[in-house]
């Protein structure tokens, strides 16, 4: 079945660097949903990407949507603290109950 | 407030009883999903519905049941047959096929 592999696994970062996490698969992505768990919280939807080479800001956080489909990634700008948590990508389309499909989360820790 | 509760938090229970995860929505929301998040690791679909009265098997259902008699409610069984239930359960709904899912706080089950 559809398979999201998301890398890395875990990033450690000092404050002020940058971060990026990759959403890889190896089938077109109908659409693709970012969303953040803090930790001991519970996943809070970030967005959505739709387009083919769409890319969405939201302040420090840039998300592209790769040209084939295939591929997303989530880079955020000089961290900060509160930017620690799991971030997971989720395949948000291809069938008709609307299942999504997550990738296994990146968990971004911040050293003040 | 409109949001998605689930009870209780903390959920402790001996070995070979079955136990019964609330989840409740007052978004007037169609969908609702049943996630299994362990540690350090990505959500996996239990089970979900779009319509009352009918669900589906998600991709790790063995062990697990539902109902969805009312809208608003999408109890989960954790049952006898559930071989390692110790997990962070998550509830999600979901207004339509490509909205994002509204996550409950979830409920960590320990089974001793």
């Amino acid at each position: 079945g559809q398979q999201v592999m998301q890398i890395p696994q875990y990033q450690h970062v000092q404050e002020g660097e940058d971060f990026t996490t990759y959403c890889n698969s190896s089938t077109t992505l109908s659409n693709i949903q970012w969303y953040k768990q803090r930790p001991g919280g519970h996943p809070v939807f970030l967005i959505q990407l739709v387009k083919s080479g769409e890319v969405k800001k939201q302040k420090r956080l840039t998300f592209q949507f790769g040209e084939a489909k295939k591929n997303s990634s989530l880079h955020i700008t000089a961290t900060q603290t509160t930017d620690v948590g799991t971030y997971f990508c989720a395949d948000a389309g291809g069938t008709s109950y609307g299942k999504l499909t997550f990738g296994q989360g990146t968990i971004l820790t911040v050293h003040p | 407030d409109g949001g998605i509760t689930q009870s209780p938090k903390y959920l402790f229970r001996k070995e070979g009883q079955n136990v019964t995860l609330s989840c409740e929505q007052n978004l007037n929301h169609d969908a609702m999903y049943w996630y299994r998040q362990d540690p350090g690791q990505g959500l996996r679909l239990i089970y979900y519905s779009q319509i009352v009265n009918d669900f589906q098997k998600g991709d790790i259902a063995e062990g697990y049941s539902v109902s969805r008699e009312k809208k608003e409610s999408f109890p989960l069984t954790v049952t006898s047959a559930q071989k390692n239930p110790t997990a962070f359960y998550l509830c999600a709904s979901r207004l339509g096929l490509y909205n994002e899912q509204f996550f409950g706080p979830g409920t960590r089950l320990t089974v001793l």
